[in-house]
Protein backbone atom coordinates (compact mmCIF):
# COMPACT_ATOMS: atom_id res chain seq x y z
CA UNK A 1 0.00 0.00 0.00
CA UNK A 2 1.15 3.29 -1.08
CA UNK A 3 1.35 5.76 1.95
CA UNK A 4 -0.28 8.57 -0.05
CA UNK A 5 -3.08 7.81 -2.39
CA UNK A 6 -4.29 9.74 -4.73
CA UNK A 7 -6.75 9.06 -7.80
CA UNK A 8 -4.78 9.57 -11.58
CA UNK A 9 -7.75 10.54 -13.38
CA UNK A 10 -8.58 12.59 -16.13
CA UNK A 11 -10.93 14.67 -14.51
CA UNK A 12 -12.33 16.76 -16.81
CA UNK A 13 -15.02 19.16 -15.84
CA UNK A 14 -16.93 22.57 -17.56
CA UNK A 15 -15.43 26.12 -16.93
CA UNK A 16 -16.92 27.09 -13.88
CA UNK A 17 -17.11 24.24 -11.88
CA UNK A 18 -16.39 23.01 -8.56
CA UNK A 19 -13.60 20.72 -8.77
CA UNK A 20 -12.71 18.55 -5.60
CA UNK A 21 -9.14 17.02 -5.37
CA UNK A 22 -8.59 14.49 -3.23
CA UNK A 23 -6.10 12.22 -1.59
CA UNK A 24 -5.66 10.16 1.27
CA UNK A 25 -2.50 8.66 3.46
CA UNK A 26 -1.80 6.16 5.96
CA UNK A 27 1.30 7.60 8.03
CA UNK A 28 -0.21 9.40 11.12
CA UNK A 29 3.10 11.49 11.89
CA UNK A 30 2.25 13.52 8.44
CA UNK A 31 2.04 17.24 10.11
CA UNK A 32 2.71 19.63 7.11
CA UNK A 33 0.02 18.83 3.84
CA UNK A 34 0.66 20.82 0.56
CA UNK A 35 -0.76 20.75 -2.87
CA UNK A 36 1.05 21.86 -6.16
CA UNK A 37 0.15 21.96 -9.80
CA UNK A 38 2.14 20.86 -12.47
CA UNK A 39 1.60 22.29 -15.93
CA UNK A 40 2.82 19.55 -18.51
CA UNK A 41 6.89 19.12 -18.83
CA UNK A 42 7.45 21.96 -15.79
CA UNK A 43 8.34 21.85 -12.66
CA UNK A 44 5.56 21.86 -9.59
CA UNK A 45 4.24 24.94 -8.02
CA UNK A 46 3.17 25.41 -4.57
CA UNK A 47 -0.79 26.18 -4.23
CA UNK A 48 -1.65 25.63 -0.68
CA UNK A 49 -0.33 24.63 2.22
CA UNK A 50 -1.69 23.65 5.65
CA UNK A 51 -0.64 22.46 8.84
CA UNK A 52 -2.47 20.11 11.01
CA UNK A 53 -6.27 19.80 10.72
CA UNK A 54 -8.29 22.38 9.39
CA UNK A 55 -9.55 24.57 6.55
CA UNK A 56 -7.33 27.45 4.61
CA UNK A 57 -8.63 29.25 1.90
CA UNK A 58 -7.18 31.29 -0.76
CA UNK A 59 -8.37 32.93 -3.47
CA UNK A 60 -10.74 30.40 -5.47
CA UNK A 61 -8.77 27.42 -3.78
CA UNK A 62 -9.47 26.03 -0.37
CA UNK A 63 -7.51 22.93 1.10
CA UNK A 64 -9.30 20.80 3.64
CA UNK A 65 -7.07 19.00 6.32
CA UNK A 66 -8.88 16.01 8.23
CA UNK A 67 -6.00 13.94 10.05
CA UNK A 68 -8.79 11.68 12.29
CA UNK A 69 -9.42 10.51 8.72
CA UNK A 70 -6.17 10.80 7.14
CA UNK A 71 -8.31 13.08 4.03
CA UNK A 72 -6.72 15.70 2.96
CA UNK A 73 -8.76 17.90 0.14
CA UNK A 74 -8.42 20.50 -2.19
CA UNK A 75 -11.56 22.69 -3.56
CA UNK A 76 -11.41 25.17 -7.09
CA UNK A 77 -14.11 27.32 -7.60
CA UNK A 78 -15.28 28.71 -10.68
CA UNK A 79 -12.65 26.69 -12.59
CA UNK A 80 -10.63 27.90 -15.63
CA UNK A 81 -9.15 26.04 -18.42
CA UNK A 82 -6.14 27.89 -17.13
CA UNK A 83 -6.30 25.34 -14.54
CA UNK A 84 -6.05 22.55 -16.26
CA UNK A 85 -2.52 20.84 -15.03
CA UNK A 86 -1.81 18.07 -12.96
CA UNK A 87 -2.28 18.48 -9.42
CA UNK A 88 -0.36 16.52 -6.46
CA UNK A 89 -0.55 16.52 -3.14
CA UNK A 90 2.47 15.81 -0.55
CA UNK A 91 2.68 15.63 3.02
CA UNK A 92 5.44 14.98 5.56
CA UNK A 93 6.11 14.68 9.36
CA UNK A 94 8.21 16.77 11.66
CA UNK A 95 10.97 14.76 11.46
CA UNK A 96 11.30 14.34 7.59
CA UNK A 97 12.22 17.10 5.26
CA UNK A 98 11.50 15.73 2.39
CA UNK A 99 8.12 15.30 1.00
CA UNK A 100 6.00 12.01 0.13
CA UNK A 101 3.69 13.31 -3.10
CA UNK A 102 0.70 11.50 -4.09
CA UNK A 103 0.18 10.33 -8.11
CA UNK A 104 -1.05 13.07 -9.22
CA UNK A 105 -5.01 14.00 -10.57
CA UNK A 106 -5.09 14.78 -13.94
CA UNK A 107 -7.87 17.80 -14.51
CA UNK A 108 -9.23 19.63 -17.48
CA UNK A 109 -11.38 22.45 -17.85
CA UNK A 110 -13.30 22.46 -20.57
CA UNK A 111 -14.29 25.85 -22.21
CA UNK B 1 8.57 34.77 -4.32
CA UNK B 2 11.79 32.30 -4.47
CA UNK B 3 13.37 31.15 -7.95
CA UNK B 4 14.68 27.66 -8.43
CA UNK B 5 16.83 27.56 -11.78
CA UNK B 6 17.87 24.45 -13.49
CA UNK B 7 20.35 23.86 -16.50
CA UNK B 8 19.79 22.53 -19.21
CA UNK B 9 16.18 22.04 -19.63
CA UNK B 10 16.84 19.33 -21.80
CA UNK B 11 19.64 17.12 -22.80
CA UNK B 12 20.54 14.17 -25.20
CA UNK B 13 23.46 12.25 -24.95
CA UNK B 14 24.68 8.58 -25.74
CA UNK B 15 24.67 5.51 -23.80
CA UNK B 16 27.89 5.71 -21.62
CA UNK B 17 28.16 8.95 -21.24
CA UNK B 18 27.93 11.40 -17.58
CA UNK B 19 25.33 13.75 -17.68
CA UNK B 20 25.26 17.09 -15.19
CA UNK B 21 22.48 18.90 -14.05
CA UNK B 22 22.77 22.01 -12.25
CA UNK B 23 20.00 23.45 -9.93
CA UNK B 24 20.47 26.39 -8.29
CA UNK B 25 18.29 29.37 -6.16
CA UNK B 26 18.88 32.51 -7.37
CA UNK B 27 17.45 34.72 -4.60
CA UNK B 28 17.66 32.73 -1.63
CA UNK B 29 19.81 30.62 0.07
CA UNK B 30 19.13 26.88 0.72
CA UNK B 31 20.48 24.80 2.96
CA UNK B 32 18.95 21.80 2.05
CA UNK B 33 18.26 20.76 -2.13
CA UNK B 34 16.30 17.07 -3.50
CA UNK B 35 16.65 15.43 -6.44
CA UNK B 36 13.38 14.13 -7.81
CA UNK B 37 13.04 11.84 -10.85
CA UNK B 38 9.72 11.63 -12.46
CA UNK B 39 8.73 8.91 -15.33
CA UNK B 40 5.61 10.04 -17.94
CA UNK B 41 2.49 10.11 -15.75
CA UNK B 42 3.97 9.53 -12.76
CA UNK B 43 4.85 11.07 -9.20
CA UNK B 44 7.45 12.53 -8.41
CA UNK B 45 9.77 9.89 -6.57
CA UNK B 46 12.65 11.12 -4.27
CA UNK B 47 15.97 10.46 -5.28
CA UNK B 48 18.15 12.24 -2.28
CA UNK B 49 18.57 15.14 -0.19
CA UNK B 50 21.36 17.18 -0.28
CA UNK B 51 22.79 19.99 2.32
CA UNK B 52 25.35 22.21 1.80
CA UNK B 53 28.55 21.21 2.88
CA UNK B 54 27.62 17.50 3.50
CA UNK B 55 27.27 14.11 2.16
CA UNK B 56 24.11 13.72 0.05
CA UNK B 57 21.11 11.43 1.69
CA UNK B 58 19.95 8.68 -0.75
CA UNK B 59 17.12 6.67 -1.21
CA UNK B 60 16.31 3.19 -0.76
CA UNK B 61 17.08 1.62 -4.22
CA UNK B 62 18.94 4.64 -5.60
CA UNK B 63 22.68 3.95 -6.14
CA UNK B 64 24.62 6.69 -5.12
CA UNK B 65 27.78 5.98 -7.56
CA UNK B 66 25.58 6.63 -10.29
CA UNK B 67 23.98 9.58 -9.04
CA UNK B 68 26.16 12.06 -8.11
CA UNK B 69 25.28 14.63 -5.97
CA UNK B 70 26.91 18.01 -5.33
CA UNK B 71 26.28 20.60 -3.01
CA UNK B 72 29.22 23.08 -3.17
CA UNK B 73 26.92 25.99 -1.92
CA UNK B 74 24.49 27.70 -0.62
CA UNK B 75 22.65 28.06 -3.93
CA UNK B 76 24.34 25.63 -6.17
CA UNK B 77 23.51 21.73 -6.29
CA UNK B 78 24.80 19.88 -8.83
CA UNK B 79 23.49 16.38 -9.99
CA UNK B 80 25.20 13.84 -12.44
CA UNK B 81 24.29 10.79 -14.50
CA UNK B 82 27.20 8.66 -14.84
CA UNK B 83 27.44 6.14 -17.66
CA UNK B 84 23.88 6.81 -18.62
CA UNK B 85 21.89 4.00 -20.00
CA UNK B 86 18.34 4.62 -22.01
CA UNK B 87 17.04 3.50 -18.70
CA UNK B 88 17.71 6.96 -17.37
CA UNK B 89 16.02 8.94 -19.27
CA UNK B 90 13.71 10.65 -17.72
CA UNK B 91 12.08 14.58 -16.12
CA UNK B 92 14.92 15.23 -13.28
CA UNK B 93 13.66 18.02 -10.56
CA UNK B 94 15.41 19.37 -8.04
CA UNK B 95 14.13 21.63 -5.28
CA UNK B 96 15.31 23.70 -2.64
CA UNK B 97 14.09 25.34 1.32
CA UNK B 98 15.48 28.19 2.00
CA UNK B 99 17.04 28.98 5.57
CA UNK B 100 13.89 30.40 7.04
CA UNK B 101 11.52 27.74 5.90
CA UNK B 102 10.32 24.91 7.95
CA UNK B 103 7.87 23.59 5.17
CA UNK B 104 8.42 25.00 1.81
CA UNK B 105 10.56 23.41 -0.71
CA UNK B 106 10.85 25.42 -4.56
CA UNK B 107 11.02 23.82 -7.39
CA UNK B 108 12.88 24.21 -10.49
CA UNK B 109 11.66 23.54 -13.85
CA UNK B 110 13.03 19.92 -14.75
CA UNK B 111 15.01 18.94 -17.05
CA UNK B 112 14.49 16.18 -19.53
CA UNK B 113 17.23 13.49 -20.31
CA UNK B 114 17.20 11.34 -22.81
CA UNK B 115 19.66 8.53 -23.25
CA UNK B 116 20.30 7.49 -26.99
Amino acid sequence: QKEVEQDPGPLSVPEGAIVSLNCTYSNSAFQYFMWYRQYSRKGPELLMYTYSSGNKEDGRFTAQVDKSSKYISLFIRDSQPSDSATYLCAMRDTGRRALTFGSGTRLQVQP
Amino acid sequence: GAVVSQHPSRVICKSGTSVKIECRSLDFQATTMFWYRQFPKQSLMLMATSNEGSKATYEQGVEKDKFLINHASLTLSTLTVTSAHPEDSSFYICSARGVWASYEQYFGPGTRLTVT
